[in-house]
């Protein structure tokens, strides 16, 4: 069955403009979530999503960034006015929340380059 | 709040060989998962070995085990005979149970396998 995915794989935008991120889970997963990883370094959390609702957002690193998901589809992670230290690989991924393990299944990233 | 601390930057191992990933964690909750993910140059990012905070065994899968010990706060990653396609990062994760599903991850480990 199709993983998750995401576009643009790559997106080279000018400082101070916005970018949109999107994701596609994996079908039937209802939970969802954002990840930030900067050149050389771990995960950071950005946000969660169970269904279309939003419980944990404490990893927005600021009101620039704002993400939200139709139903239990699609997510879009938007940056405004982005900056140079935006430049970093986004990775969406998915689960099926069932207790135990509650693997997430990852996205090949978004590389956002900011000029 | 919880931590992941991987010690190692790096590692050089010759093929065929053992060898173990250090990963340590820090929290206060009894209730959580334990994970390595494995990413190569391509990005993406692969899951290997998940452990639960109350399995009593160590968790395998195939050349993979995780020698988890509890009273340590440790999770170390062995990989056995070890082969060229094992260079990547690895990094370890937790995700505590019970409302919030975010993985936190360490800063990860690039394990390099010389022939």
């Amino acid at each position: 069955g199709a993983g998750v995915s995401q576009s643009p794989s790559n997106k080279v935008t000018e400082k101070g403009k916005d970018v949109e991120l999107r994701c596609d889970p994996i079908s039937g997963h209802t939970a969802l979530y954002w990840y930030r990883q900067r050149l050389g370094q771990g995960l950071e959390f950005l946000i969660y999503f169970q269904g279309n609702s939003a419980p944990d957002k404490s990893g927005l690193p600021s009101d620039r960034f704002s993400a939200e998901r139709t139903g239990e589809s699609v997510s879009t992670l938007t940056i405004q006015r982005t900056q140079q230290e935006d430049s970093a690989v986004y990775l969406c991924a998915s689960s099926s929340p069932a207790g135990g393990k509650n693997e997430q299944f990852f996205g090949p990233g978004t590389r956002l380059t900011v000029l | 709040a919880q931590k992941i601390t991987q010690t190692q930057p790096g590692m050089f191992v010759q093929e065929k060989e053992a060898v173990t990933l250090d990963c340590t964690y820090d929290t206060s909750d009894p209730s959580y998962g334990l994970f390595w993910y494995k990413q190569p140059s391509s990005g993406e990012m692969i899951f290997l070995i998940y452990q639960g905070s109350y399995d009593q065994q160590n968790a395998t899968e195939g050349r993979y085990s995780l020698n988890f010990q509890k009273a340590r706060k440790s999770a170390n990653l062995v990989i056995s005979a070890s082969q060229l396609g094992d260079s990547a990062m690895y990094f370890c994760a937790m995700r505590v149970n019970f409302g919030n599903e975010k993985l936190t991850f360490g800063t990860g480990t690039r394990l390099t396998i010389i022939p």
